[in-house]
């Protein structure tokens, strides 16, 4: 059974900064890992599928990294708009694809 | 293309009652995953299902039961319904296994959701 953390929980943010937040997973069996926005009112969005150590990832300001052998992918935003606003789920994978989720770091971006 | 879509959006039952959710999944999904988002938690795995069978379970009791149609569509059913089933029941579709490479490459894609209430 995979144990999945995301730090901090939640996060304000100024509009203009840039913040990160952590995904920590065992790093025994892994296969992928897949990153999702979450809005409020709408349906989780994907963002990244990460499978390779040392993956970086981008989606316009948003990218992400991946250290499987020692467990965690970092998620970073660059000059936070408050439509980056959203609940950010890290979740790895089996190898069927059931997606194993953590609690969620929640940002709020204020103007 | 329509994406995701699931039915009733809310649903109120009480203790007891049985409850069915649907989902019809993205075109060209042929895989379909169910999970349970209580509050404050991240989504929980509770079955999915390939090819009109259920592949893989999660850790929840038997009164959890689902099915997949040929046309790739997917009903959860839960019985004997508890106060402790409130939650939101979320639906994800994803790519056959072999288009998309191994099945936990391929990205999986959600519907808004069931907010089922149990009083």
């Amino acid at each position: 059974i995979l144990n999945v953390e995301q730090s901090p929980q939640s996060l304000h943010v100024q509009e203009g900064d840039s913040t990160n937040f952590t995904c920590s997973f065992p790093s025994s069996n892994f296969y992928a890992l897949h990153w999702y926005r979450w809005e409020t009112a709408k349906s989780p969005e994907a963002l990244f599928v990460m499978t390779l150590n040392g993956d970086e990832k981008k989606k316009g300001r948003i990218s992400a990294t991946l250290n499987t052998k020692e467990g965690y992918s970092y998620l970073y935003i660059k000059g936070s708009q408050p439509e980056d606003s959203a609940t950010y789920l890290c979740a790895p994978t089996d190898s069927w694809g059931k997606l194993q989720f953590g609690a969620g770091t929640q940002v709020v971006v204020t103007p | 293309d329509a994406g995701v879509t699931q039915s009733p959006t809310h649903l109120i039952k009480t203790r007891g009652q049985q409850v069915t959710l649907r989902c019809s999944p993205k075109s060209g999904h042929d895989t379909v995953s169910w999970y349970q988002q209580a509050l404050g938690q991240g989504p929980q795995f509770i079955f999915q299902y390939y090819e009109e069978e259920e592949r893989q379970r999660g850790n929840f009791p038997d009164r959890f039961s689902g099915h997949q149609f040929p046309n790739y569509s997917s009903e959860l059913n839960v019985n004997a319904l508890l106060l402790g089933d409130s939650a939101l029941y979320l639906c994800a579709s994803s790519l056959p296994r072999l288009a998309g490479g191994p099945s936990s490459y391929n990205e999986q894609f959600f519907g808004p959701g069931t907010r089922l209430t149990v009083l």
